[in-house]
């Protein structure tokens, strides 16, 4: 069954450091997020993207985070500078559009990323 | 997204079946109705969705009711491996829209 991959499963950084999460979607997706979760509190959306572009972002989701899809496969989360508050899991999911009755519209979650910042 | 709101934690013993309730009072008309569960710190794993209709697959049926303000996901035989915490969530079907994620209901399977 395909599935979203992350890498790397556990990162851990000194604050300041730029981190870059990467995640490989589903093959024939078109709509790529990510998700942040920091331990102990809820899942949050911090964008999505559509076509090359950004279709919505949350305010977490500020100057210090940017998001790349460079080469047909990989979705890619950059933070610039990272704070000790950026400490968190973080999912990328894939989904198609929803249509008919063989697409649940489903989102696909990865494993997750968990970021360490000291 | 219209809000939605679960109780925080059920327990359910083993074999038995789960019956997780979800109200959804504001639902628009273009607005479905989706289960994910999250184990442990695992990704969110989509479970079920439905419309207005009650839907069945091999994980879980969803109950909605007739005037959609609220619904039941029910787990038929639940087992360990149910424990989770299960997020009901409404969104727009067609699209990229994003799923907003409440702080869901947390399961425990008794043995």
């Amino acid at each position: 069954e395909p599935e979203v991959t992350q890498t790397p499963s556990h990162q851990v950084t000194q604050m300041g450091q730029e981190v870059i999460l990467r995640c490989v979607p589903i093959s024939n997706h078109l709509y790529f997020y990510w998700y942040r979760q920091i331990l102990g509190q809820k899942v949050e959306f911090l964008v999505s993207f559509y076509n090359n572009e950004i279709s919505e972002k949350s305010e977490i989701f500020d100057d210090q985070f940017s998001v790349e899809r460079p080469d047909g496969s990989n979705f890619t989360l950059k933070i610039r500078s990272t704070k000790l508050e950026d400490s968190a899991m973080y999912f990328c999911a894939s989904g198609r559009p929803g249509q008919g009755t063989t697409n649940t519209g489903e989102l696909f979650f990865g494993e997750g990323s968990r970021l360490t910042v000291l | 997204d219209a809000k939605t709101t679960q109780p925080t934690s059920m327990d359910c013993a083993e074999g038995r079946a789960a019956n997780l309730p979800c109200n959804h009072s504001t639902i628009s008309g273009n607005e479905y109705v989706y289960w994910y569960r999250q184990i442990h710190s695992q990704g969110p794993q989509y479970i079920i969705h439905g419309l207005k209709n009650n839907e069945t697959n091999e994980m879980a049926s969803l109950i909605i009711t007739e005037d959609r303000k609220s619904s039941t996901l029910i787990l038929p035989h639940a087992t360990l491996r149910d424990t989770a915490v299960y997020y009901c969530i409404v969104r727009k079907y067609f699209g990229n829209e994003k799923l907003t994620f409440g702080t869901g209901t947390r399961l425990t399977i008794i043995p």
